[in-house]
């Protein structure tokens, strides 16, 4: 059974920081890897998808890597902002082509 | 990608009733998702919803309690029946992306539920 664990549960940095949220897997085969970010009370918005071939993908300030054989993934967000604050989510795709979430990374960024 | 949105947004409900959410899409896809995300834990797929067949349930979550409907390519429905405060969460659906997002999957906003 595929496990995700993400680690530092949470974090609290000062504005500008630059900063890595880990997360790892248990189960390498895997077809894509998803970062997502909450907002409290909210829905999941799709940050960055990796795909099983891919090493890493950016988009703006968020630079986010695979290890597919180690099992692990990074996302690094670049001068952090009060607006970056919300929780971040992980989840992989597996061989049955459902997604399985780690239990998050609550962000807070203070001005 | 794909847009979705979900109806109601929030509810508070008393304890034996029934909720239905509403999930709409703004595109036709084949699979769409209905995810539980109770306070203070991650996401947990309740069933996944084809359309023209019944729903396929995951371990612990069964069709009397969370009946689902699924009558189009863009519509699907999730019934919280029987409700009792163990079933205050966030529920959210979510659909898989087309082509080259495969396997990308795309979230509506959720619906709060409160059960008193």
């Amino acid at each position: 059974k595929q496990e995700v664990t993400q680690i530092p549960a949470a974090l609290s940095v000062p504005e500008g920081e630059n900063l890595v949220l880990n997360c790892s897997f248990t189960d390498s085969a895997i077809y894509n890897l998803q970062w997502f970010r909450q907002d409290p009370g909210k829905g999941l918005t799709s940050l960055l998808l990796i795909q099983s071939s891919q090493r890493e993908q950016t988009s703006g300030r968020l630079n986010a890597s695979l290890d597919k054989s180690s099992g692990r993934s990074t996302l690094y967000i670049a001068a952090s902002q009060p607006g970056d604050s919300a929780t971040y989510l992980c989840a992989v795709t597996g061989s049955n082509y459902k997604l399985t979430f780690g239990k998050g990374t609550l962000l807070t960024v203070n001005p | 990608s794909a847009v979705i949105s979900q109806k109601p947004s929030r509810d508070i409900c008393q304890r034996g009733t029934s909720l239905t959410i509403q999930c709409q899409v703004d595109s036709q896809v084949t699979m769409m998702f209905w995810y539980r995300q109770q306070p203070g834990q991650s996401l947990t797929l309740i069933a996944t919803a084809n359309q023209g067949s019944e729903a396929t349930y995951e371990s612990g979550f069964v069709i009397d309690k969370f009946p689902i409907s699924r009558p189009n390519l863009t519509f699907s429905t999730l019934t919280v029946s029987n409700m009792s405060p163990e079933d205050s969460s966030i529920y959210l659906c979510s659909v898989e992306g087309t082509g080259t997002e495969a396997y990308e999957q795309y979230f509506g906003p959720g619906t709060r539920l409160t059960v008193t």
